[in-house]
């Protein structure tokens, strides 16, 4: 099955740029999706199809990809993105939407 | 606005069946596939199944197959997940979410979750 692997935690100064990967076999071939996590809260989409902020999301939150590696980009960060962050694809086989292992984002 | 509400907190023991209730408002209710998302403490979210609540048609991922149902109740705009034969694994965090925009193919609106302890 397919595998995203993601750092354990980062930490970042406030105001500064936090960088995600997100590494996995091929996906370059993949469309990849990033999500915000908050203690207690669902998950929120930050990205779509790569590179798209969905609507009322911050220009400060990009995403690109490179390789095996898909990458979150926080500009000017705030206490306020201090959140987990999670990458995900679809695989299709077998059929699977598949999240990453995860990154706990800490600005200080 | 788009809405999915989902039922109360359970407690099971070992060897049960849970039934977890998402009811979906702002929308048509079966014009959107209703997925289940499942996420333990400190754990990856991990998704579970889909079903159109349309035409029932439901898909699995591997690990669920056969002791996940998915029902629906279109007069009343709501999707039912059960999970039988719990163990303490299945303990977790259960949403359900809904992919919004075809063209974005991701999770756009979820449910608030429904915590699941399963102890004996």
């Amino acid at each position: 099955s397919y595998e995203m692997t993601q750092p354990l935690s980062l930490s970042v100064a406030l105001g500064q740029t936090a960088r995600i990967t997100c590494e996995g076999s091929n996906i370059g071939v993949k469309i990849v999706k990033w999500y915000q996590q908050k203690p207690g809260q669902a998950p929120v989409l930050v990205i779509y199809r790569d590179t798209n902020r969905p609507s009322g999301i911050p220009e400060r939150f990009s995403g690109s990809k490179s390789g095996n590696t898909a990458t979150l980009t926080i500009s000017r960060a705030q206490a306020g993105d201090e959140a987990d962050y999670y990458c995900q694809t679809y695989d299709s086989s077998p059929p699977n939407y598949v999240f990453g292992s995860g990154t706990k984002v800490t600005v200080l | 606005q788009v809405q999915l509400v989902q039922s109360g907190a359970e407690v099971k023991k070992p060897g049960a069946l849970v039934k977890v209730s998402c009811k979906a408002s702002g929308y048509r209710f079966t014009s959107y596939d209703i997925h289940w998302v499942r996420q333990a403490t400190g754990q990856r979210p991990e998704w579970m199944a889909w079903m159109n609540p349309d035409s029932g048609n439901t898909g699995f991922s591997q690990k669920f197959q056969g002791r996940v149902t998915m029902t629906r109740n279109t007069s009343i705009s709501t999707a039912y997940m059960e999970l039988r034969s719990l163990t303490s694994e299945d303990t977790a965090v259960y949403y359900c979410a809904i992919i919004w925009n075809v063209y974005e193919d991701a999770f756009d609106f979820w449910g608030q979750g429904t915590m699941v302890t399963v102890s004996s």
